[in-house]
């Protein structure tokens, strides 16, 4: 079956312009979550959703980084005004969300550079 | 919130030689410890797990053993193969497992496996 996947693969744009990346997870998996992860780095923790609703926004850095999952599927990181130190690789993972059924399953990551 | 320390940050072995990577935990509540495999361009996967009720599972070649009190778990693979060369990352979650949890990740491991 379809695995995780996200689009586009890579995106390239200038320091202060708007973001979207997009995230369509394993059908029937409930649990969404966001990463970002720099060069060098394990995948740093940004956003969970438990169907529709942001269970844990945590990580998220600042309010120029917003997500959303309207129906409970496919979700979409937004960053405005971009700045450099946002460069990174932005990984979407889901899982089932059964009790017990911890497995996340990762998709290919989307390359963002900010110039 | 959870603390994850992985070393070493690289390890180059010859094919078929063994290799062993650690990681230590902070929370002593941690009960789910995962390891996954990133390679060149590829989302992580997930290769092996251990729940905090076993102290080993294995999987062919891979093992993971887990001791609580000292806090650290450890990934062996046995009879490395060139394929087996990869970014190895180890990660726990920052809270008991409930099946919603984030994962915090270790700064992984790269391993070589020479010909």
């Amino acid at each position: 079956g379809a695995g995780v996947s996200q689009t586009p693969s890579n995106k390239v744009t200038e320091k202060g312009k708007y973001v979207e990346l997009r995230c369509d997870p394993i059908s029937g998996h409930t649990a969404l979550y966001w990463y970002r992860q720099s060069l060098g780095q394990g995948p740093e923790f940004l956003i969970y959703f438990q169907g529709t609703g942001a269970a844990d926004d945590s990580g998220l850095p600042n309010d120029r980084f917003f997500a959303v999952r309207p129906e409970g599927s496919v979700s979409t990181l937004k960053i405005q005004r971009t700045e450099r130190g946002d460069s990174a690789v932005y990984l979407c993972a889901s899982s089932s969300g059964l009790a017990g059924g911890s497995e996340q399953f990762f998709g290919p990551g989307t390359r963002l550079t900010v110039l | 919130g959870e603390n994850v320390e992985q070393h070493p940050s690289t390890l180059s072995v010859q094919e078929g030689d063994s290799a062993v990577i650690k990681c230590t935990y902070s929370d002593s509540a941690s009960n789910y410890f995962p390891w996954y495999k990133q390679e060149l361009g590829k989302g992580p996967q997930l290769i092996i797990d251990i729940r905090s009720n076993v102290g080993e599972k294995k999987d062919q070649r891979i093992a993971v053993t887990l001791n609580k009190t000292a806090k650290h778990f450890s990934l062996h693979i046995t009879e490395t193969q060139p394929e087996d060369s990869a970014v190895y990352f180890c990660a726990a979650p920052p809270r008991p497992n409930s099946g919603y949890s984030t994962l915090t990740f270790g700064k992984g491991t790269m391993l070589l496996v020479s010909p």
